[in-house]
């Protein structure tokens, strides 16, 4: 079993639409949860970023953590092309050097 | 600001030679990981440096090797390629105090380099 499980998608909605994103993971270890968004031939850019469980809101994005179900979800309202990308989760567990753990990342495509 | 440079962007390689990956981290940053993406997968650790010095490394074998300099920028080696090496190697920068901690968790990736094993 993986230590994080994502759905790989892909993952089509219509502009404007609601959509989203989940992980679930074993490792009850991991405290800092973090959601990338990756375009296509760049590296991961840092979305959200949270630490133990709550709701983080930042503009379109909202980003959940529930500790007790070992699931995180991301929200994106009014979805907009620009939005089409893979969406990787990532985790870390506190203490030492910090390995980030990753989903293996849904692909998403807004379509106008 | 400057963002992490990687270089080269592509290239392609036999089985049995070696390869060397060049990363520079951010302005500011202290801490250098790097991660193995291949196809259709999530990144995965294969370690990380901070003062010149490995502090923590994922499960790849010895012939993945890093060094990490003064200035911060940091190389990747691989010796022997295989096959299944063929992946996009990503650099990932952080600020951190003693390399470890929470801000060493918040990575400013690279474009990364895509290798490619013939």
């Amino acid at each position: 079993q993986k230590e994080v499980e994502q759905d790989p998608g892909p993952l089509s909605v219509p502009e404007g639409a609601i959509v989203s994103l989940n992980c679930t993971y074993s490792n009850s270890a991991f405290q800092y949860f973090m959601w990338y968004r990756q375009y296509s031939r760049k590296g991961p850019e840092l979305l959200m970023y949270t630490y133990s469980s709550g709701n983080k809101e930042d503009g379109r994005f909202t980003a959940q953590v529930d500790k007790s179900s070992k699931y995180i979800s991301l929200f994106i309202r009014d979805s907009q092309p620009s939005d089409s990308a893979t969406y990787l989760c990532a985790m870390s567990a506190p203490g030492g050097y910090q390995k980030v753990t990753f989903g293996i990342g849904t692909k998403l495509q807004v379509i106008p | 600001e400057t963002g992490v440079t990687q270089s080269p962007t592509h290239l392609i390689k036999t089985r049995g030679q070696q390869v060397t990956l060049r990363c520079s981290s951010q302005s500011g940053h202290n801490t250098v990981s790097w991660y193995q993406q291949a196809l259709g997968q999530g990144p995965q650790f294969i370690f990380q440096y901070y003062r010149e010095e490995e502090n923590g490394r994922g499960n790849f074998p010895p012939r993945f090797s890093g060094l990490q300099f003064p200035n911060y920028s940091s190389e990747l080696n691989v010796n022997a390629l295989e096959l299944d090496d063929s992946a996009l190697y990503l650099c990932a920068s952080s600020l951190a105090a003693a390399g470890v901690g929470p801000g060493a968790n918040v990575l400013t990736f690279g474009a990364g380099s895509r290798l490619t094993v013939l």
